[in-house]
């Protein structure tokens, strides 16, 4: 089943407004990233987190790694059309002979907004 | 080229047929993935090469799927006999590293089967 969760599964803000996606894992991860695809577009790497309880800015991105390393959230401040797409948060799961370089995906949250 | 390049970009087949899907990675990266994307879902791991070796082929659907990387470079991924549910886009990526990295993708081969 599901391993990785994201929510919400849409997100339209008007332009200047806030976003947040929320990841969850069923398992604990030794590394999350996050990547972002524009419509029509492929996955693009944004951001790895390492550490537990580990928090990062890019700009106006804002990106947090759970203590227990099974939940991310990303955080976007006053959100600009140029913010429009799929955001997916992804990580190798760790598990007794599991490996670091298979990722597993969340669906990804779809962001739009209006100008 | 600067990344990772994927022909086509589109493919049709009719069910049945046999398909091949091609995977130039970023020169110089050891790692290599496949991986298949439904709309509206997450990429879904299919196979992953270190240099020519495939060390992981867990997320091949089935026996139908098959990828190879004999030279450490340019990836095939081959659909024998193709169904109605293989259609997607299936994405390619490469990283520098054997261990988790940043992955960078190409743009996808975007598969019909009809």
């Amino acid at each position: 089943g599901q391993q990785v969760m994201q929510i919400p599964q849409y997100q339209h803000v008007q332009e200047g407004e806030d976003f947040t996606t929320y990841c969850n894992s069923s398992t604990t991860l030794s590394n999350i990233q996050w990547y972002k695809q524009r419509p029509g577009g492929h996955p693009v790497f944004l951001i790895q987190l390492v550490k537990s309880g580990e928090v990062k800015k890019q700009k106006r991105l804002t990106f947090q790694f759970g203590e227990a390393k099974k939940n991310s959230s990303l955080h976007i401040t006053a959100t600009q059309t140029t913010d429009v797409g799929t955001y997916f948060c992804a990580g190798p799961l760790m598990r007794s002979g599991g490996s670091n370089y298979k990722l597993t995906f969340g669906k990804g949250t779809l962001l739009t907004v209006n100008p | 080229g600067a990344g990772v390049s994927q022909s086509p970009r589109y493919k049709v087949a009719k069910r049945g047929q046999d398909v091949a899907l091609r995977c130039d990675p970023i020169s110089g990266h050891v790692s290599l993935f496949w991986y298949q994307q439904a709309l509206g879902q997450g990429p879904e791991f299919l196979t992953y090469f270190q240099n020519e070796a495939q060390l992981d082929k867990s997320g091949l659907p089935s026996d139908r799927f098959f990828a190879e990387r004999p030279e450490g470079s340019v990836s095939t991924l081959k659909i024998q006999r193709t169904q109605q549910e293989d259609s997607a886009v299936y994405l390619c990526a490469s990283s520098l590293a054997p261990t988790s990295q940043p992955q960078h993708f190409g743009d996808g081969t975007r598969l019909s089967i009809l």
